[in-house]
């Protein structure tokens, strides 16, 4: 079972912070998702990563995906209050998605 | 934009009861999935179909699950007889090609009582 592990697990920062989570596993993915999920809704894709060292940006949000493909970073910056939310890991196996815990961020106003 | 839909929003069942989840997925989509997850838990993955059938489950998905494509359009997640462990959101999934970033419905809260 590939088991993908996020930190930290809850996040609460001010309006402006800079911040980073981080989602890691010591198996190799194909590829690996970001996704956000709000209270009592389905997870809303933000990327997809696939080559390793691959680097994408999304307006304020900057994902990496390790050179192994094992781990992945999500970094924002200037944070918003409209970003708080809980960000999901997800990794693809063979036919399947193990999703990680999932960080919940806070961002105060 | 086509987005995964999913009915009934909310399912209220007696203990025992079969219930039918129903879900529509993106048309052009070839590999649909389900996943449940138990309130304040992880998403946890169910079940992929392809091709009309099943392309690898979950030790979650033992005998009381089904699932089936009975038409061109609707994806259904069968529970047989429920338990009160049953109780989670269940999320449909599609994804136009193997591996390829799937696309989540809003999900089903289920009841058991």
């Amino acid at each position: 079972t590939q088991l993908l592990e996020q930190s930290p697990q809850f996040l609460s920062i001010q309006e402006g912070e800079n911040l980073t989570v981080y989602c890691n596993s010591s198996s190799v993915f194909s590829s690996l998702q970001w996704y956000r999920q709000e209270p009592g809704e389905g997870p809303v894709l933000l990327v997809t990563v696939v080559t390793g060292g691959e680097v994408k940006k999304l307006k304020r949000l900057t994902f990496q995906f390790g050179d192994a493909r094992k781990d992945s970073s999500l970094h924002i910056t200037a944070a918003q209050p409209g970003d708080t939310g809980l960000y999901l890991c997800a990794g693809a196996g063979n036919n399947d998605m193990r999703f990680g815990a999932g960080t919940r961020l806070t961002v105060k106003p | 934009e086509p987005e995964v839909t999913q009915t009934p929003s909310h399912q209220v069942t007696q203990m025992g009861q079969e219930v039918i989840l129903r879900c529509v997925p993106i048309s052009n989509h070839l590999y649909f999935y389900w996943y449940r997850q138990i309130l304040g838990q992880k998403v946890e993955f169910l079940v992929s179909f392809y091709n009309n059938e099943i392309s690898e489950k979950s030790e979650i998905f033992d005998d009381q699950f089904s699932v089936e494509r009975p038409d061109g359009s609707n994806f259904t997640l069968k529970i047989r007889s429920t338990k009160l462990e049953d109780s989670a959101m269940y999320f449909c999934a599609s994804s136009a090609s193997y591996r390829n970033e799937q696309f989540f419905g809003p999900g089903t809260r289920l009841t058991v009582l």
